[in-house]
């Protein structure tokens, strides 16, 4: 159980072009989805935090209007890069969890999705 | 604000002979502190979870971690290492924020598995 899953593992795009990431919760409904980015031999660093049906919380220095997020259902989260350029390519991750109230904060990850912008 | 460092960068063991990765964290409350393993160019996988219960937690594949409050510290243990086992290990802590909580990793510990 508790299986995520991401789309595409694999994406190469051209510089200023917008690529949608979707992270899905295939067997367990995920009330709270987080995005992290990872960069080359370095750890995981979260972008962000979204509730079904609410904005997402962003954090510092991570740009909303750049990456864009939407937790539409409680099963698919989607992450927009929006205009891309090289910097934004890296290895992101989507995690999801079974309770909003914190008390069981284990979260599931995503096999995750390696973007590069030429 | 919660956080975890992981003490080494790279482990380097034989088959066989036990791991050791070490990781220690610093917490205002009672943490929960996790395990988690990422193989190369995949997602992370769980290992295991404290979460103020028994202090010797066990997880998946033969590991096993040990919360010692007075140390603050959280080791990943295994009796012996087996050549999948290599692979990038993330000391990992929940922290509190006000929209829920929100998981600080460590920056990871590579462990490499001689033949």
């Amino acid at each position: 159980g508790a299986v995520v899953s991401q789309h595409p593992s694999r994406v190469i795009c051209k510089s200023g072009t917008s690529v949608k990431i979707e992270c899905r919760s295939l067997d367990f409904q995920a009330t709270t989805m987080f995005w992290y980015r990872q960069f080359p031999k370095q750890s995981l660093m979260l972008m962000a935090t979204s509730n079904e049906g609410s904005k997402a919380t962003y954090e510092q220095g991570v740009e909303k209007d750049k990456f864009l997020i939407n937790h539409a259902s409680l099963t698919l989260s989607t992450l927009t890069v929006t205009s891309a350029h090289p910097e934004d390519s890296s290895f992101y991750i989507c995690s999801a969890t079974q309770e909003t109230s914190g008390h069981t904060d284990t979260q599931y990850f995503g096999p995750g999705t390696r973007l590069t912008v030429l | 604000a919660q956080s975890v460092t992981q003490l080494d960068s790279h482990v380097s063991v034989s088959e066989g002979t036990p791991v050791l990765l070490r990781c220690n964290y610093s917490s205002s409350y009672s943490p929960s502190l996790f395990w988690y393993v990422q193989h190369p160019n995949k997602g992370l996988q769980l290992l295991l979870k404290y979460t103020s219960a028994a202090t010797l937690v066990k997880g998946i594949n033969g590991f096993e971690a040990e919360f010692k409050k007075s140390e603050t510290s959280f080791h990943l243990t295994k009796p012996s290492a087996h050549m999948s086992d290599a692979a990038e290990y993330f000391c990992v802590v929940s922290d509190r924020v006000e929209y829920g909580n929100k998981l600080v990793f460590g920056a990871g510990t590579i462990l490499r598995v001689k033949s």
